[in-house]
């Protein structure tokens, strides 16, 4: 099993460019979410998914698209970057929201 | 408003010297408390899941316990590879976690 893996690893854009980071997971788990890290502050929720085609905003949504249209796939779309959204994006994925979530290895993202 | 609370934000130790982290928690519904390890440049890893007042459990040289307001992971004879931030994490019920800052642990030999 590959686990949670995430692309890029690193991403540098200019504001207002959009992109995909891209997450998927292997282990059949209905449960997936994004999460952002910044110093001082936590790993923060920004959107959720309870299965396929059933997704949910979290702590801090604003800037961010989400669907699910498989199990395995969480894409986190940015629409138009703004500073402010430098940070380092965490996918996520468990069998259910009560169990331990399984992490991928994260996205650098700097938006100059 | 959840809110999740570790202390110290940095722990520095020799190898050997036992300590204790704390995650002070304030929520309106308690479904789960998660300790996980963190090392630069990757995600959380995940160590243990407590569900209910005085459960405790073990996993090396790491232990953690859990109170009606807060948990602790207890580190006995710490090596330098214990060095990470350790995350603590809470499940409030509605499908969501809520994560404190950590705790950046550094072990010297």
């Amino acid at each position: 099993n590959a686990g949670v893996t995430q692309t890029p690893k690193f991403q540098v854009l200019k504001t207002g460019q959009s992109m995909t980071l891209q997450c998927a997971q292997d282990m059949n788990h209905e449960y997936m979410s994004w999460y952002r890290q910044d110093p001082g502050m936590g790993l923060r929720l920004i959107h959720y998914s309870v299965g396929a085609g059933i997704t949910d905003q979290g702590e801090v949504p604003n800037g961010y698209n989400v669907s699910r249209s498989t199990t395995e796939d969480f894409p986190l779309r940015l629409l138009s970057a703004a500073p402010s959204q430098t940070s380092v994006y965490f996918c996520a994925s468990s069998p259910t929201p009560r169990d331990r979530q399984f992490f991928g290895p994260g996205t650098r993202l700097t938006v100059l | 408003e959840d809110q999740v609370t570790q202390s110290p934000e940095a722990l520095r130790l020799q190898e050997g010297e036992s300590s204790s982290l704390n995650c002070s928690y304030t929520v309106s519904g308690l479904r789960g408390l998660f300790w996980y390890r963190q090392d630069p440049g990757k995600g959380p890893e995940f160590l243990f899941t407590l569900y209910s007042a005085g459960e405790e459990k073990e996993k090396e040289r790491l232990k953690a316990t859990l109170t009606k307001k807060e948990s602790f992971l207890h580190i006995t004879a710490p090596k330098p590879e214990d060095s990470a931030t350790y995350l603590c994490a809470v499940n409030t019920g509605f499908q969501k976690l809520v994560f404190g800052t950590g705790t950046r642990l550094l072990v010297s030999p």
